[in-house]
């Protein structure tokens, strides 16, 4: 079974709002990362948050982790219409040496 | 530099058939991953690579077989395909098995009729 969960699955705002997507997972983690697709292409990494980590920031990203919780946020701001993708989070569990992702959440930025 | 590469980039097969779909990268990363992604769905794990000369299966490796032929090229080979292994085939490369980003590949898309 998939650990992360991204919420929402879907996700439609305009150009210049910010987009907030959140990962819960099920098990302890060593990190979580996130990870952008465009459409018919293979994923790219954003952003690998550690789990002694609370917050972490990348241009107009912004990433937090709240280990208590079992959850993760990806912040967008000032979105662009290139920002649309589908995003991933992923998440490597203590006990193991591979990641394990989510079914993402699919960003749409209108102009 | 090509990063990671992946070959053929579409393949329809019939039932039955058999293919090996390639890997390679040029990035001198010791770790390498087989992915596949089903439509709306996130990535799941088909079989890894830690090191050169170490394979593991992942999360769902039936009907499949892999080879880490050196430490550039690791290949997924499907011996009898089925419609269930319809999908887009995803080769991801690291630098080690452990709190490392993955590079991903382009995508193989087969469809088994």
């Amino acid at each position: 079974s998939q650990q992360g969960e991204e919420d929402p699955q879907a996700l439609s705002i305009q150009e210049g709002e910010n987009a907030t997507m959140n990962c819960s997972y099920k098990t302890s983690i060593n990190n979580l990362q996130w990870y952008r697709q465009n459409s018919g292409r293979g994923l790219v990494h954003l952003i690998l948050i550690r789990s002694n980590e609370r917050e972490k920031h990348s241009g107009r990203l912004r990433v937090t982790l709240d280990t208590s919780k079992k959850s993760s946020s990806l912040l967008i701001t000032a979105s662009r219409a290139a920002d649309t993708a589908s995003y991933f989070c992923a998440t490597e569990e203590t006990s193991g040496s591979r990641l394990t992702f989510g079914e993402g959440t699919q960003l749409t930025v209108n102009p | 530099n090509a990063g990671v590469t992946q070959t053929p980039k579409f393949q329809v097969l019939k039932t039955g058939q058999s293919m090996t779909l390639q890997c390679a990268q040029d990035m001198n990363h010791n770790s390498m991953y087989w992915y596949r992604q089903d439509p709306g769905m996130g990535l799941r794990l088909i079989y890894y690579s830690a090191s050169e000369g170490t394979t593991d299966k992942g999360e769902v490796p039936n009907g499949y077989n892999v080879s880490r032929l050196n430490k550039r090229e690791f290949s997924l080979r499907l011996e009898s395909a089925a419609p269930s292994q319809t999908s887009v085939y995803f080769c991801a490369t690291a630098w080690g098995p452990i709190t490392y980003e993955q590079y991903f590949g382009p995508g193989t898309r087969l469809t088994v009729t």
